[in-house]
């Protein structure tokens, strides 16, 4: 069965103090793998679509990278505007509804001044 | 800004109402989907339309339905609506009907009294 699995549920950091969230897939095939970004109550922001194991895509602080097994979301020197959940998605290979994405819960970063 | 525009904003209703929640896709996007994300629940996806047509489905209940005009904008309509239904209601658009990168819009927080 095709799953996702976002690890830890919560983290809560200093600011400056560098952490990463894991991202943990079985699916058949990869179609992608995605990184989001949700404030409370707002619609999940877009930050990295990664396809291939060995990628990797940087944004100011965040630098996503893609295993065959697992995404990490390396998040370095945060400041408290990093707080937010941050969702992870994979879109399996196959056709028909295995073309829909499959989500995981989210991490609830929290990063104290 | 995503691009994805919702209304309205909020929704108040009463049990057993029916209620229309209206989505604009971002310009030259084809794809649109809609979700459902109750309180500390993940992002459930409902259903999924490519051009017109209906292209995946989720765990949308019998009660709800969709449809995506010519214009490309979409409308989820819900009805007999239940306690259980309060959610934010997320519409997402991708340029692709295949697994690709979305854009969320703001969503609709529906309350049902």
């Amino acid at each position: 069965e095709d799953q996702v699995t976002q690890s830890p549920e919560a983290l809560r950091l200093q600011e400056g103090e560098s952490s990463s969230l894991n991202c943990s897939y079985t699916v058949s095939g990869l179609r992608g793998l995605f990184w989001y970004r949700q404030d409370p109550g707002k619609g999940p922001e877009f930050l990295f679509t990664l396809y291939s194991a060995g990628e990797e895509k940087e944004k100011e602080r965040l630098k996503a990278t893609l295993t065959k097994k697992e995404s990490f979301l390396h998040i370095t020197a945060p400041k408290p505007e990093d707080s937010a959940t941050y969702l992870c998605a994979v879109g399996p290979g196959g056709a028909g509804n295995n073309r829909k994405l499959i989500w995981g819960l989210g991490t609830s970063l929290a990063v104290n001044p | 800004d995503s691009g994805v525009t919702q209304t309205p904003k909020h929704l108040i209703t009463a049990t057993g109402q029916r209620v229309t929640l209206r989505c604009s896709p971002r310009s030259g996007d084809l794809s649109v989907y809609w979700y459902q994300q109750s309180l500390d629940q993940g992002l459930q996806f409902l259903i999924q339309y490519y051009n017109g047509e209906e292209r995946a489905k989720g765990n949308i209940l019998e009660r709800f339905s969709a449809q995506q005009f010519p214009d490309l904008h979409s409308e989820l309509n819900l009805s007999s609506l239940e306690l259980g239904d309060s959610a934010l209601y997320f519409c997402a658009s991708s340029a692709a009907p295949l697994v690709d990168t979305q854009y969320f819009g703001p969503g609709t927080r529906l309350t049902v009294l």
